[in-house]
């Protein structure tokens, strides 16, 4: 069965700090994966999309690695502010001929304080 | 260019009742998916339209069904509702199918069902 984990489940972080969210996977076979931003009532946002052959993808102080052999993936948030206080969701897409099957995880919560 | 749009934002229905949820893509994009998100169980995908035909759905009951329209807007139903329907139906548009591109999200749409 696939699935997606990720950790930890909240974070409470201090204005001006890093952090780093993790995303463990067991899918296959796999296509991309992808982290979403999601701030609370609003739809997701795109962060980064990385498929096999990436391992470092960036979108200003957002860093996400992909190591496909471990089946791990992480994002760096540099710098955070409080815009960063957020749900941060890794989803994982297989590809089965010509569809793609996403499994999302559960999301990190992320608080930033002044 | 206007993002995606979804209506209604916010719905009451009554058990045992079936509703309909319109979601308009960004212009030019023929991929249309849905999800399904709770407290309890994140979020979930339903299904992908792609130039009207459904390419792929998730685990849910045939009480969720759902279409695009020539102009790739799409329509989900869901039918003899149950309490545990009640969520955040949130719909995403990309230009080919999403596994493989950017996927916008809308901001969603709130049913409670009682």
């Amino acid at each position: 069965k696939n699935q997606v984990e990720q950790s930890p489940q909240s974070l409470i972080i201090l204005e001006g700090k890093n952090c780093t969210l993790q995303c463990n996977y067991t899918v296959s076979p796999f296509s991309n994966l992808r982290w979403y931003k999601q701030d609370t009532g609003r739809g997701p946002v795109s962060l980064t999309i990385m498929t096999f052959s990436e391992n470092t993808k960036s979108n200003g102080r957002y860093t996400a690695t992909l190591d496909a052999d471990t089946k791990q993936s992480s994002l760096h948030i540099t710098a955070s502010q409080l815009s960063d206080s957020a749900s941060y969701i890794c989803v994982v897409s297989a590809r089965r001929g010509g569809s793609y099957i996403p499994t999302f995880g559960r999301g990190t919560s992320l608080i930033v304080h002044p | 260019k206007a993002g995606v749009t979804q209506t209604p934002r916010y719905l009451i229905k009554t058990r045992g009742q079936q509703v309909t949820l319109s979601c308009s893509p960004i212009s030019g994009h023929r991929s249309v998916s849905w999800y399904q998100q709770t407290p309890g169980q994140g979020l979930q995908f339903l299904f992908e339209y792609f130039s009207e035909t459904q390419r792929n759905k998730g685990n849910f009951p045939g009480r969720f069904s759902g279409r695009q329209f020539s102009n790739s807007r799409s329509e989900m139903n869901v039918s003899t509702l149950e309490l545990g329907d009640s969520a955040l139906y949130l719909c995403a548009s990309s230009l080919r199918l999403e596994g493989d591109t950017e996927a916008f999200f809308g901001q969603g749409t709130r049913l409670t069902v009682v």
